[in-house]
């Protein structure tokens, strides 16, 4: 059973497109995350949600948008996509102080 | 604001050589320290982590200690194998399900 799922794996789109990848974790947990790694492999923090509930933004572009319709999901939508928004995304879900996070197998987004 | 420093990779080793990776970390608070790993092509999984002064976290034959003082958790395997080529990531967490925050990676080959 996968713990954190992602769809689409990979994503090929033009600039100027609007897409969404969508998470989905069976775990339970109640805090989920989306990362970015660049083409050098470089992890950083997009959004944290816990319970539905935006706690963290870091600063990206507003035309990135998550979504939570409930606590085993979240989405991320990308409006207008550009060239440097190419990069693997990943979310993962954790529970409880200084929980492990569990990833999922992340989604290759290439723009062109 | 918090930060991890990895050693820049990549990293070739023959198999059975003895691997150090080093990492040092910043922070305000008394973070939790992890290790991760990438196997090519899939998402990041925990390896270890250690979340006070003076802990050794271990799995699979690696090992890292947090060091307060030196503020390190460097990564060390006494033989590595082909199997464990892949990018490892150190992190940090200060504290709640608050996210990690990434080094940039060391990419290790091992080769037979």
């Amino acid at each position: 059973d996968t713990a954190v799922s992602q769809t689409p794996k990979y994503l090929v789109t033009q600039m100027g497109n609007d897409k969404s990848i969508k998470c989905e974790q069976n775990l339970g947990h109640d805090t989920m995350y989306w990362y970015k790694q660049d083409s050098k492999k470089f992890l950083k923090i997009m959004f944290s949600y816990n319970n539905k509930e935006l706690i963290i933004n870091e600063t990206v572009p507003n035309r990135f948008s998550p979504k939570s319709p409930d606590k085993a999901h979240l989405n991320l939508h990308i409006n207008s996509l550009e060239l440097g928004d190419s990069a693997v995304y990943f979310c993962a879900s954790s529970q409880g102080e200084l929980a492990k996070q569990y990833f999922g197998p992340g989604t290759r987004l290439t723009v062109t | 604001g918090d930060s991890v420093t990895q050693m820049e990779g990549p990293v070739t080793l023959s198999e059975e050589a003895f691997l150090t990776i080093n990492c040092t970390y910043t922070a305000t608070g008394y973070p939790s320290l992890f290790w991760y790993v990438q196997y090519p092509g899939e998402g990041l999984q925990l390896l270890l982590k250690a979340t006070k002064a003076d802990d050794k976290g271990s799995n699979k034959g690696f090992e890292a200690t947090y060091r307060k003082e030196t503020t390190s958790f460097h990564l060390e395997k006494g033989s590595v194998q082909v199997s464990d080529s892949a990018v490892y990531f150190c992190a940090l967490q200060i504290s709640g399900n608050t996210p990690l925050v990434f080094g940039k990676g060391t990419r290790l080959s091992v080769i037979a």
